[in-house]
């Protein structure tokens, strides 16, 4: 069963802490996105990755970190410097060499205890 | 900094009606619009995509229709069902920047049986 998997669905983060989204992909996609997305807001883009052990900063990359050690996945760590870290978080990943449209996750909902 | 605009914010149409939703876009490097498809909690789907060398992109009820020069684009819902209620979102991308989605603020449309 192909596809795109985050998790946890739901994820809550104490003051201060770090906490890091999963997400994984079976397709052999080489391209994958994080994106944020808040009420009444469209999604806005936090860092992609078009190939293993590269990344680049989306629009709101500040307070975030990322890494691709492998292709099939792109966690995100949402660290301490993000103060307003409740959020919608989206994963979608992209085969570049068929120039498809991306295709995304089911998200995880990060919450602040 | 690269833009969609996205209009309407909600709208509400009768069973059967036709639903429409435009979106305008500022960079003319853009070469692909996708609109996505959003149901509460879950992932944007891909419902149809179009690319600037054509004008008019059908598929099932759903339409695109892309007017390069006044920069604009739409989508157009025929025989709209009450299972059509979710949020629809258009987006613009450009190959050469890594297919990085530009996303509008989103539609929430209801439609009444």
């Amino acid at each position: 069963d192909g596809g795109i998997t985050q998790s946890p669905k739901y994820l809550f983060r104490k003051e201060g802490q770090n906490v890091t989204l999963s997400c994984e992909q079976n397709l052999n996609h080489d391209a994958m996105y994080w994106y944020r997305q808040d009420p009444g807001q469209g999604l806005r883009l936090i860092y992609y990755s078009q190939i293993v052990n590269d990344f680049q900063k989306g629009d709101i990359a500040e307070g975030y970190s990322v890494s691709r050690e492998k292709k099939e996945s792109f966690p995100l760590t949402v660290t301490s410097a993000q103060k307003n870290p409740t959020a919608f978080y989206l994963c979608a990943s992209r085969d570049i060499a068929s120039k498809e449209t991306q295709y995304f996750g089911p998200g995880t909902r990060l919450l602040v205890l | 900094q690269q833009q969609v605009k996205q209009s309407p914010q909600s709208l509400i149409v009768q069973k059967g009606g036709i639903s429409i939703i435009n979106c305008a876009y500022e960079n003319t490097a853009f070469d692909y619009f996708p609109w996505y498809q959003q149901f509460p909690g879950k992932g944007p789907a891909l419902l149809i995509a179009i690319r600037p060398d054509v004008s008019e992109k059908k598929e099932g009820r759903f339409t695109i229709s892309f007017n390069k020069s006044a920069k604009q684009f739409s989508l157009h819902i025929m025989d709209s069902q009450p299972g059509d209620s979710a949020t629809y979102f258009c987006a613009a991308s450009k190959e050469t920047s890594g297919s990085r989605l530009t996303f509008g603020e989103g539609t929430q449309l209801t439609v009444n049986p």
